[in-house]
C-alpha cells in the first residue's frame, strides 16, 4: 500500500532563513506528488505538484520541490521564509484508480522573528 | 476558489444523534471526496464518489455513509455520532482541466459531546 512519511512534526525557522520540509513516499509506480499548505482554521491550498518531466517543480508563494526517485523523496524548499509562511504543510501521493490521495501526517512550520 | 462550499461550517451535537454534512460544488466535477483531519493523523479518506450514485469506501469509512443524487452535492452522514467522530471534515473535488488535482473546501468542524 502506498504511504507518505513526513519525518518532522514541527520545524522552527527564523524569518529570512531557508526552509526544507521532508517528504518520503512509498509507491510502486511513478508517483504523482503534491504539497498542500493549511493556515490555521483554513482549508488546504495547493502549493505545487509533480506528475512527470522536470524533477524540480515551482509552486506558488516562492516554494519549490524536488522529486528524487532514488531516494523516494519530494522535499519542499523555500530560500527565504516569511512570517506569513507559518502554517501546516502536507505532502500527498495520488493513488491510481479513482485518484484518491494518501497524505502524510503534516509538518507544522513555526517562524521565529 | 474552486467553487466548493461546505455546510454547516461548525456543528456541535450529542452522542447518538444523526448528522449530515453537505458539500456543494459549482464546477460540475465528476469526482468528490470526504476526508477527516485529526491531529497527528493528517487527512484520511472517508468515502469518495466517481459519479452520481457511484460511491466507494475509503480508509476510515466505519460509522459513515454518503450519498450523491446529483453532480453538485455530496452528503456525508454520521448515522449515530460518537465522540471519536469529533474532527474537521473536508470535502474535495477533482475534474475539469486539472483531472489529477484535488481542490478542497473550507472544512466543517464537528464536535460530538
Amino acid at each position: 500500500a502506498q504511504s507518505v512519511t513526513q519525518p518532522d512534526i514541527h520545524i522552527t525557522v527564523s524569518e529570512g532563513a531557508s526552509l526544507e520540509l521532508r517528504c518520503n513516499y512509498s509507491y510502486g509506480a511513478t508517483p504523482y506528488l503534491f504539497w498542500y499548505v493549511q493556515s490555521p482554521g483554513q482549508g488546504l491550498q495547493l502549493l505545487l505538484k509533480y506528475f512527470s518531466g522536470d524533477t524540480l517543480v515551482q509552486g506558488i508563494k516562492g516554494f519549490e520541490a524536488e522529486f528524487k526517485r532514488s531516494q523516494s523523496s519530494f522535499n519542499l524548499r523555500k530560500p527565504s521564509v516569511h512570517w506569513s509562511d507559518a502554517a501546516e504543510y502536507f505532502c500527498a501521493v495520488l493513488n491510481s484508480g479513482y485518484s484518491t490521495l494518501t497524505f502524510g501526517k503534516g509538518t507544522m512550520l513555526l517562524v521565529s522573528p | 476558489d474552486a467553487g466548493i462550499t461546505q455546510s454547516p461550517r461548525h456543528k456541535v451535537t450529542e452522542t447518538g444523534t444523526p448528522v449530515t454534512l453537505r458539500c456543494h460544488q459549482t464546477e460540475n466535477h465528476r469526482y468528490m471526496y470526504w476526508y477527516r483531519q485529526d491531529p497527528g493523523h493528517g487527512l484520511r479518506l472517508i468515502h469518495y464518489s466517481y459519479g452520481v450514485k457511484d460511491t466507494d469506501k475509503g480508509e476510515v469509512s466505519d460509522g459513515y455513509s454518503v450519498s450523491r443524487s446529483k453532480t453538485e452535492d455530496f452528503l456525508l452522514t454520521l448515522e449515530s455520532a460518537t465522540s471519536s467522530q469529533t474532527s474537521v471534515y473536508f470535502c474535495a473535488i477533482m475534474g475539469g482541466q486539472s483531472t489529477d488535482t484535488q481542490y478542497f473546501g473550507p472544512g466543517t468542524r464537528l464536535t460530538v459531546l
